[in-house]
């Protein structure tokens, strides 16, 4: 029930495509979604977040959906770029309490 | 403001041997979180500090494993007699306080156990 699962595991997308990443949740006590993108030897870094009484949000050319029914997020890259080209993990979390990971997408965006 | 300090940032330890990872949160921040990261995998949850006290260690191994946040100085992440299959990237996370989930992580200590 704590578990967050995430698809695909690996991604390649022409630069200037769109890149999609879908997560899903079965604990309905989650109340935040993150994601988290990580470059190789660094530490995660906070991407963009959503709480559940939003459907979507969009920061620059990164935009999460979330349909709370269907218990899913998905992570939209426009425009995709070389430089977004790292691994993304979908979290999720509820009442300040830890964060729950999904396994990951690696994501290389290719010229 | 400093983010997240992780030291060391590489550690070579001999099975048998303890390991040592420190943790500075961002000041401020009073709540850590401990994360391991195998090669190809996601993070695992291991323990979640607060000053002083130990609030959830439900993803620590039972064994020769123990985190402490004292009230003064770094969180410390302690194994003992590492073996081979210890042999990870640590992230350490913190945040200002239990309502707020936006945690930021520090660069992560990779431990190599030969």
């Amino acid at each position: 029930q704590q578990q967050v699962k995430q698809s695909p595991q690996s991604l390649i997308v022409q630069k200037g495509g769109i890149s999609i990443i879908n997560c899903a949740y079965e604990n309905t006590a989650f109340d935040y979604f993150p994601w988290y993108q990580q470059f190789p030897g660094k530490g995660p870094a906070l991407l963009i977040a959503i709480r559940p009484d939003v459907s979507e949000k969009k920061e620059g050319r990164f935009t999460i959906s979330f349909n709370k029914s269907a218990k899913q997020f998905s992570l939209h890259i426009m425009d995709s770029q070389p430089g977004d080209s790292a691994t993304y993990f979908c979290a999720a979390s509820f009442s300040g309490n830890k964060v729950i990971f999904g396994p990951g997408t690696s994501l290389s965006v290719i010229p | 403001n400093a983010g997240v300090m992780q030291n060391p940032r590489h550690l070579v330890r001999r099975r048998g041997q303890e390991a040592r990872l420190r943790c500075s949160p961002m000041k401020g921040h009073s709540h850590v979180y401990w994360y391991r990261q195998l090669p190809e995998e996601g993070l695992k949850f291991m323990v979640y500090l607060q000053k002083e006290n130990i609030i959830d260690e439900s993803g620590m191994p039972k064994e020769r494993f123990s985190a402490e946040f004292p009230k003064e100085g770094p969180s410390i992440l302690r194994i003992q007699q590492v073996v081979r299959g210890d042999s990870a990237a640590y992230f350490c996370a913190s945040s200002p306080d239990r309502a707020n989930t936006e945690a930021f992580f520090g660069q992560g200590t990779r431990l190599t156990v030969v």
